[in-house]
């Protein structure tokens, strides 16, 4: 699987959007790119995945860059509980199942 | 939802015991992981299993095995705790593309 480079940590004020880059240069044609989240003291949560289209759902968007080199998830309307280690992922979907976590960007709302 | 569900929150053991984590799933998947977390490091896969009696390694398997008896019970045996085991585990199922952790189990060897 690709890696993945994000910057360590971030602040964002409460209800503002709140932009996490990641990095993934030797991205592979067949790899998604894979946003997961993880709270105090609980396990990671999945967020949103994509291929190259841009993706949204209840909890963020993901834009990829036209090249696959890079991707920014975006939470719109950040709140207190968004505050988290958010993991940017790239791995095959199908047929290697495994996720290696890198060590992620820590977001913290302010109020 | 798919629950994932960790027998034990907290624990703790003596060095050179025998330890059993449990994890249950109720969602069918035939996927189960085990991680470990510590700070600095992140989580590092342990095991994982894509079928019943089915195990690969993950990045670190020294010092830990698995069972998986049933499709909805993955078990991880520390044959002999030792302090460096203190961590805290987590165990996830995934279907397709989603994983679902459960809350982890917080293991200290003294």
């Amino acid at each position: 699987d690709a890696k993945t480079t994000q910057p360590p940590s971030m602040d964002c004020a409460e209800g503002r959007a709140a932009n996490l880059p990641c990095n993934h240069s030797t991205i592979s044609g067949n790899e998604y790119v894979y946003w997961y989240r993880q709270i105090h003291s609980q396990g990671p949560q999945y967020i949103i995945h994509g291929l190259k289209n841009n993706e949204t759902n209840e909890m963020a968007s993901l834009i990829i860059t036209e090249d696959r080199k890079s991707s920014t998830l975006i939470l719109p309307h950040a709140t207190l509980r968004d505050t988290a280690v958010y993991y940017c992922i790239v791995r095959v979907t199908f047929g290697n199942e495994k996720l290696t976590f890198g060590t992620g960007t820590r977001l913290t709302i302010i109020p | 939802d798919v629950k994932v569900t960790q027998s034990s929150r907290y624990l703790v053991k003596r060095t050179g015991e025998k330890v059993f984590l449990e994890c249950v799933q109720d969602m069918d998947h035939e996927n189960m992981f085990w991680y470990r977390q510590d700070p600095g490091l992140g989580l590092r896969l342990i095991y994982f299993s894509y079928d019943v009696k089915m195990k690969e390694k993950g990045d670190i398997p020294e010092g830990y095995s698995v069972s998986r008896e049933k499709k909805e019970r993955f078990s991880l045996i520390l044959e002999s705790a030792s302090t460096n085991q203190t961590s805290m585990y987590l165990c996830a199922s995934s279907y397709n593309y989603g994983y679902t952790f459960g809350s982890g189990t917080r293991l200290t060897v003294v």
